[in-house]
């Protein structure tokens, strides 16, 4: 199973970039990156996938290398309610070739004003 | 369109009592999951669906916990008799596609306390 690793938390302040990055180093060939966030009290929310070099949408970016052993998860001008739990995750495709969610530790973004 | 909607919010019972969670996934969604986090700990797989029919339910704790969906629309994960260890947060998610790169929806989840 494909593991990741991420920093415990980190801290940011209004309107600067946050970099998050996740290292995957048993990643599979046929596996996406994935990143959630999670506030308090709710479910985690798709934020962004990807599968090689840069992806871009409305509220994040990733990046990632051609070895494809880590990612980063970029959030362009941080506000206060970007403050929650961002989770890295590799698609584990099981036997059945579905996306069965490994979640990790996660990483608890604090955002200060 | 609704999103994944999960019932009830919270729960209290008393160890050995009966419990069951219920999940409406997404409409047209085949791909159903059942995850939960216990005090303290990560996010863990518990089961996943695809219609009616169980692919993997190698995360199922033990045979307490009992899983249904009948006719490939809600879901309902019954724990019977409940014991403490069980006390936490159930999430509920859907996905329209068994591909590796398929989003999936979570609900609010079912915060289940066992006294």
């Amino acid at each position: 199973l494909a593991k990741t690793t991420q920093p415990i938390s980190m801290d940011s302040y209004e309107g600067q970039e946050v970099n998050i990055t996740c290292s995957h180093n048993n990643i599979a060939t046929n596996d996406y990156i994935t990143w959630y966030q999670q506030f308090p009290s709710q479910g985690p929310r798709f934020i962004i996938q990807g599968y090689k070099t840069k992806v871009t949408n409305e509220v994040a970016s990733l990046f990632i290398p051609a070895d494809r052993k880590s990612s980063t998860l970029s959030l362009p001008r941080v506000s206060l309610s970007d403050t929650a739990v961002y989770y890295c995750l590799v698609g584990d495709r099981g036997s059945g070739g579905y996306n069965k969610l490994i979640f990790g530790a996660g990483t608890r973004l604090a955002v200060h004003p | 369109e609704a999103g994944v909607t999960q019932f009830p919010s919270h729960s209290v019972i008393e160890k050995g009592q009966t419990v069951t969670l219920r999940c409406d996934p997404i409409s047209g969604h085949d791909n159903l999951y059942w995850y939960r986090r216990v005090m303290g700990k990560e996010i863990k797989f518990l089961l996943h669906f695809v219609k009616e029919s169980k692919q993997d339910e190698s995360g199922m704790p033990n045979n307490r916990f009992l899983a249904e969906r009948t006719g490939g629309t809600y879901s309902t994960l019954k724990v019977q008799p409940a014991e403490l260890e069980d006390s936490g947060v159930y999430f509920c998610a859907s996905s329209h596609a068994a591909s590796g790169g398929s989003e999936a929806f979570f609900g609010q989840g079912t915060r289940l306390t066992v006294v």
